[in-house]
């Protein structure tokens, strides 16, 4: 079993809808999860951070962190085909360097 | 104009040649890493380094070498021994926690 598991899509969406990207894990251990963006060809960027159990909210994006589940979730909202990306989720115990990403969710938001 | 920038953009190798991706950084970040990205695979740590003159070996080293002079530097060699090396390779540092990382535009290396 991986340590985390991402659904590589690819995932198609209408412009205007809500996207619900997800991952699980397997270690208990992590603290801090991460969503990054990678556009094709490009380098990944940080999307949103989150430490521990909880919500965080940025303009259309909001992660969602459960600890008892092992569950993160990336929403946008209102998408649009710049959002067109693969999403990576990834996360870590903190202080130890070593950080695990998802393979990445390929999304398509048509015009 | 901070950041990380990795060079060349493009790189093509031929059979049994070494070569050498450069990562510089001027975000003060104490750690660096090298992933390599295949298509449906994520990101495979190759080599990261805490502080200047001191790196470690991520899960698949083999093929590769680095080093770390300067606080800023963390080039990777990929050897003649790494069988497949055809991939994208990315940079990344972070501070001393460890625990966000932040990444360079990426080197695509094309084996002819």
């Amino acid at each position: 079993q991986k340590e985390v598991e991402q659904d590589p899509g690819p995932l198609s969406v209408p412009e205007g809808a809500i996207v619900s990207l997800n991952c699980t894990y397997s270690n208990s251990a992590f603290q801090y999860f991460m969503w990054y963006r990678q556009y094709s060809r490009k380098g990944p960027e940080l999307l949103m951070y989150t430490y521990s159990s909880g919500n965080k909210e940025d303009g259309r994006f909001t992660a969602q962190v459960d600890k008892s589940s092992k569950y993160i979730s990336l929403f946008i909202r209102d998408s649009q085909p710049s959002d067109s990306a693969t999403y990576l989720c990834a996360m870590s115990g903190g202080g130890g360097f070593k950080t695990i990403f998802g393979a990445g969710t390929r999304l398509f938001v048509k015009a | 104009d901070g950041g990380i920038t990795q060079s060349p953009k493009y790189l093509f190798r031929k059979e049994g040649q070494n070569v050498t991706l450069s990562c510089e950084q001027n975000l003060n970040h104490d750690a660096m890493y090298w992933y390599r990205q295949d298509p449906g695979q994520g990101l495979r740590l190759i080599y990261y380094s805490q502080i200047v003159n001191d790196f470690q070996k991520g899960d698949i080293a083999e093929g590769y070498s680095v080093s770390r002079e300067k606080k800023e530097s963390f080039p990777l060699t990929v050897t003649s021994a790494q069988k497949n090396p055809t991939a994208f390779y990315l940079c990344a540092t972070s501070g001393l926690a460890g625990d966000t990382q932040y990444f360079g535009p990426g080197t695509r290396l094309t084996v002819l």
